[in-house]
């Protein structure tokens, strides 16, 4: 199985802040890896898939990168409801695993 | 618009057994793999299994910790996929989603249900 590692497991910052989250897999991946927003208590939501593309609809603040084995979710200029727990997931093969999650809070 | 609904979620005892539903409308349900994920309470996602579509032969593929007590299918003529559950152990308890690929490959999961609540315990 692939494992994926995300870090890091929390982070507190400001509204309007830059974040980045990082996400590691055991081999390479080439691009496939997704990334996901969950809101407490709400199904987690597709930010960014095939490492860098935008979902439609979600805002343009979020951008992914990378490839083979490191990637990086960003967020610029932190919004409100940017606060959540984001999850990366490989889905380059079975099993498709998840990050264990980063969760943004409020600095 | 695309709808995914869960239900059969509950309280069952150690050993027992729930089967999960979750009915799909506002795409080609057919077409779409379709996969189950779960949550425990307080931690982080993992993906249970999958069923692939009718055109790629409806196999199914599960993660380690269900291979052999949980057994996903489908019946794409109501539009619902399906979870049985046997030999529950209280890891299993978790908010159960149905989750597919409605607008591109099937290697993400865009369309999400609510989740039902499974809670394994005696």
């Amino acid at each position: 199985d692939i494992q994926v590692t995300q870090s890091p497991p929390s982070l507190s910052a400001s509204v309007g802040d830059r974040v980045t989250i990082t996400c590691r897999t055991s081999q390479s991946i080439s691009t496939y890896l997704n990334w996901y927003q969950q809101r407490p208590r709400t199904a987690p939501k597709l930010l960014i898939y095939g490492a860098s593309n935008l979902q439609s609809g979600v805002p343009s603040r979020f951008s992914g990168s990378g490839s083979g084995t490191e990637f990086t979710l960003t967020i610029n200029s932190l919004q409100p409801e940017d606060f959540a727990t984001y999850y990366c997931q490989q889905s380059h093969s079975s099993p498709r695993t998840f990050g264990q999650g980063t969760k943004v809070e409020i600095k | 618009e695309v709808y995914l609904v869960e239900s059969g979620g509950g309280l069952v005892q150690p050993g027992g057994s729930l089967r999960l539903s979750c009915g799909g409308s506002g795409f080609i349900f057919s077409n779409a793999w379709m996969n189950w994920v779960r949550q425990a309470p307080g931690k982080g996602l993992e993906w249970v299994g999958h069923i692939k579509s009718q055109n790629d032969g409806r196999t199914t593929d599960y993660n380690a910790p269900v291979k052999g007590r949980f057994s996903i299918s489908r019946d794409d003529s109501k539009t619902t996929l399906y979870l049985q559950m046997n030999d529950l152990k209280s890891d299993d308890t978790a908010v159960y989603y149905c989750t597919t690929s409605v607008t591109g490959p099937p290697r993400r999961f865009d369309y999400w249900g609510q989740g039902t609540l499974v809670t394994v315990s005696s």
